[in-house]
């Protein structure tokens, strides 16, 4: 069965330390992968996707087929980058979430 | 604003009654996707249409889960004889087509309902 793991529930740093939330997937085939984003009092949006290859609010994250991981990392973590982080794959035409990783950044 | 809608943001509801929740996708979004949420959890797929065709119902819980798209726009999910079980964010979202090759449109999410069963 394909499954989103994220072995963090919490991950707390302080503003300007870099973070890398973590993300392993078990899927058969080829996997579309997702950062979504939930801020306090705001509804899930999508953060970034693998195939874009891009950069949003200083947030990457690589494929690794090998490890089956799309960790999301960023550099220099900001007050405001504050929230519930899930990764999710592409199953057919659903989404697969992982269990979300809330992300604190303390001052 | 031109986002998903879903009414009403909260519900409660005693255990036995039927509930229905309403979603209002983005305009020109020919899919759409609920989502059950429970607490401290991922959301989980509960069933997709394309248009007014449900192609995929195989989240759906039980079968006092129904959902409906009748004219390919908005859409109900109606929960039978509610259960505390049931108790949950439900979460709706939509995208453009589905090409079924290649990479997948994003999914624009909804706020939700949250749902109580008491």
């Amino acid at each position: 069965a394909q499954r989103v793991t994220q072995p963090e529930k919490l991950l707390s740093v302080f503003k300007g330390a870099p973070v890398e939330l973590k993300c392993n997937y078990s899927y058969s085939g080829s996997p579309e992968l997702f950062w979504y984003v939930q801020y306090s009092r705001q509804r899930l949006q999508l953060l970034l996707r693998h195939i874009s290859r891009e950069s949003i609010k200083g947030f990457t994250a690589d494929l690794n087929k090998g490890e089956t991981s799309f960790h999301l990392k960023k550099p220099f973590a900001q007050e405001e980058d504050s929230a519930m982080y899930y990764c999710a794959l592409t199953d057919g035409n659903k989404l697969v979430f992982g269990a979300g990783t809330i992300l604190r950044v303390k001052s | 604003g031109a986002g998903v809608s879903q009414s009403p943001r909260y519900k409660v509801a005693k255990r036995g009654q039927d509930v229905a929740l309403r979603c209002d996708p983005i305009s020109g979004h020919v899919s759409l996707f609920w989502y059950q949420q429970a607490l401290g959890q991922g959301p989980e797929f509960l069933t997709y249409f394309q248009n007014e065709a449900q192609l995929d119902k195989s989240g759906l819980p039980s079968d006092r889960f129904f959902a409906e798209r009748p004219e390919g726009s908005v859409s109900t999910l109606k929960i039978q004889r509610t259960q505390q079980e049931d108790s949950a964010v439900y979460l709706c979202a939509s995208s453009l087509a589905f090409t079924g090759t290649g990479s997948n449109q994003p999914q624009h999410f909804g706020d939700g309902t949250r749902l109580s069963i008491l």
